[in-house]
């Protein structure tokens, strides 16, 4: 178990670029999920997946936002035309299917947006 | 929908001293709850969880959790805290069918003095 792994740990970018963050999740758990955390906040929920399939997106994801795990293992969260508000921490979490398991979470993505 | 409450965003006490944070959650159907905690720059780590069965957990660093379902809460505690337990924690409920991500209370930032 290596644990869920999330590159890079920290991006800084300027208003209006696009950014891509990759997460690794423990290899055999099947749901992986998205979190954006902000200072002051809990997390709070993105995206998840079953395998390749993205079966629920919050609200909080518009349209600039997009995830794929386009092989069921590894996951990229992208975020075109970045903006202020998109400063946050992106945390990467994974978990086996089975009711009740524990979401195991990585180390996060700090994103700074000058 | 699920809601969770930490009543108090700051708990500084005194190093050996006892600690309780308090958690209340709010969901029309049952779930299980978990506390994790969060170090400065680092993601989130599991403490413990409630499933099902004894009320009472028992998770890592000493620390352990009663559910009481009459009063939705999920109160952490800890007899004798030391200064490494200074981080944020969280408690977190999710619906036990199976189909749905965790919900968040704010944290409580627990500081630990000498």
């Amino acid at each position: 178990d290596t644990g869920v792994s999330q590159d890079p740990r920290h991006k800084i970018t300027k208003r209006g670029q696009n950014v891509t963050f990759r997460c690794d999740p423990i290899s055999e758990h099947n749901r992986l999920y998205w979190y954006r955390q902000t200072l002051g906040q809990g997390p709070e929920f993105l995206t998840y997946f079953q395998n390749e399939a993205q079966l629920e997106k919050s609200r909080l994801l518009s349209d600039r936002f997009s995830a794929e795990r386009p092989k069921g293992s590894f996951s990229t969260l992208e975020i075109q035309r970045t903006e202020q508000g998109d400063s946050a921490m992106y945390l990467c979490a994974s978990s086996p299917t089975q009711g009740g398991q524990p979401q195991h979470f990585g180390d996060g993505t700090r994103l700074s947006i000058l | 929908a699920q809601s969770v409450t930490q009543l108090d965003s700051q708990v500084p006490v005194f190093e050996e001293a006892p600690v309780e944070l308090r958690c209340n959650y709010s969901s029309s159907v049952s779930v299980y709850l978990f506390w994790y905690v969060q170090y400065p720059n680092q993601g989130l780590q599991l403490l413990l969880k409630y499933l099902s069965g004894s009320t009472l957990v028992k998770g890592i660093n000493g620390f352990e959790a009663e559910f009481n379902k009459s009063q939705t809460s999920f109160h952490l505690r800890k007899p004798s805290v030391h200064i490494s337990d200074t981080a944020e924690y969280f408690c977190a409920v999710i619906p036990n069918s199976g189909y749905s991500t965790l919900t968040f209370g704010k944290g409580t930032m627990l500081l630990v003095s000498p």
